[in-house]
């Protein structure tokens, strides 16, 4: 497709309970980022992947939060064991490349924690 | 420590009345500064990129400018359709992190 997207749109889950967050990039699009915006609050970067370097993993805000680049192009961002606090809007950005400046959203993951 | 504030955090204007949000910055070697509009439910979206102090640039009814220690996001005669909220975001040095501002959530009542 022309833009980044993300699924699902929407999830509700149960505390303790797994979840599997998708974003497909655009394509060519070698950086990816995950980020996390709270309610009323900034953006919360989360982890970045350029081409096949070693992923920046340094925002992840505990182990129970993972995530994978397979082939350099669909991510996936897990959290384990979910939690209240982990209810949040979850964003997937492209950029062209690693030197490329302007980062391009998908719609975000609405994911609450019951 | 690099740091991006944004205001007001929010701003009520009637339709065509014209005002200015503000996004200050301080950070170590500024390599560019970004403003996005955002949409409830929906993702940013990209609008300017602004790279040295004194650049300026347009688009329909906003105009964003910078100085070296803040960005301004000019709204003239706004419409209800430009209610939303926007953001500032700043990359500084050779970090391809970026810090963002909290966003200032612009209404426009008819």
């Amino acid at each position: 497709g022309a833009g980044v997207s993300q699924s699902p749109s929407n999830k509700v889950t149960e505390k303790g309970k797994d979840v599997e967050l998708r974003c497909d990039p655009i394509s060519g699009h070698t950086a990816l980022y995950w980020y996390r915006q709270s309610l009323g609050q900034g953006l919360e970067f989360l982890i970045y992947f350029q081409g096949n370097s070693a992923p920046d993993k340094s925002g992840l805000p505990s182990d129970r939060f993972s995530a994978e680049r397979t082939g350099g192009s669909v991510s996936t961002l897990t959290i384990q064991r979910t939690q209240q606090e982990d209810s949040a809007v979850y964003l997937c950005a492209n950029k062209l490349n690693g030197g490329a400046d302007t980062q391009y959203f998908g719609p975000g993951t609405r994911l609450t924690v019951l | 420590e690099d740091q991006v504030t944004q205001s007001p955090e929010a701003l009520r204007l009637q339709e065509g009345e014209s005002s200015s949000l503000n996004c200050s910055y301080t950070v170590s070697g500024l390599r560019g500064l970004f403003w996005y509009r955002q949409d409830p439910g929906k993702g940013p979206e990209f609008l300017f990129t602004l790279y040295s102090a004194g650049e300026e640039k347009e688009k329909e009814r906003l105009k964003a400018t910078l100085t070296k220690k803040e960005s301004f996001l000019h709204i003239t005669a706004p419409k209800p359709e430009d209610s939303a909220t926007y953001l500032c975001a700043v990359q500084a040095g050779s970090n391809y992190q970026l810090i963002w501002g909290a966003g200032t959530k612009l209404i426009i009542k008819p």
